[in-house]
């Protein structure tokens, strides 16, 4: 079965700070990988997914395969990426729903 | 767009009552989920429907039932809640499951408590 790690459960940084929120999964075939954002008081919403390889806000996330990781990324940090993020992990084949993982919680400081 | 609609947004039941949470997309999503989220763990899928007129469950399906009333509804029934089931339950739907289809799209969240 997949499974999708995240290690940190509060990660917080200074506004201005780089960002680095990792996760690790764990599938034998070839997954697709999303990060979700739940922003205070605000339902879960997708920030960006591997397939399509685009900045949303600012951040970045690649698929490395060897490590098996989706690692988000994010130069300068800004008050206003304090959220709860989570991976998430779909298999790209047949039906599949999404595993999750844990989550972390970023806070940014002014 | 209304997009995925829960009701209600706030509850709180006694032990061993029931209760019905509802869940409406307007997307034309074949594939509809119920998560529980609470700290520390993250979300987790209790009961899935792959199409209308399927259902299938998830990582922690004890102490629920779901239904999947058309292509736009799909209900969660606690029949004797418990303590346990506090939690923040989210309806989720997709247009097809498995792949970059996958992407769900979230309603705003049912907290539940149970005392």
């Amino acid at each position: 079965a997949q499974r999708v790690t995240q290690p940190e459960k509060l990660l917080s940084v200074f506004k201005g700070a780089p960002v680095e929120l990792k996760c690790n999964y764990s599938y034998s075939g070839s997954p697709e990988l999303f990060w979700y954002v739940q922003y205070s008081r605000q339902r879960l919403q997708l920030l960006l997914r591997h397939i399509s390889r685009e900045s949303i806000k600012g951040f970045t996330a690649d698929l490395n395969k060897g490590e098996t990781s989706f690692h988000l990324k994010k130069p300068f940090a800004q008050e206003e990426d304090s959220a709860m993020y989570y991976c998430a992990l779909s298999k790209n084949s047949g039906y599949s729903t999404l595993t999750f993982g844990k989550g972390t919680m970023l806070l940014v400081s002014p | 767009n209304a997009g995925v609609t829960q009701t209600p947004k706030f509850q709180v039941l006694k032990t061993g009552q029931s209760m019905t949470l509802q869940c409406a997309q307007d997307m034309n999503h074949n594939s509809m989920y119920w998560y529980r989220q609470d700290p520390g763990m993250g979300l987790r899928l209790i009961y899935y429907s792959a199409s209308e007129g399927t259902t299938d469950k998830g990582e922690v399906p004890n102490g629920y039932n779901v239904s999947r009333l058309n292509k736009r509804e799909f209900s969660l029934r606690l029949e004797s809640a418990a303590p346990s089931q506090t939690s923040v339950y989210f309806c989720a739907s997709s247009e097809v499951p498995g792949g970059s289809n996958t992407e769900a799209f979230f309603g705003q969240g049912t907290r539940l408590t149970v005392v």
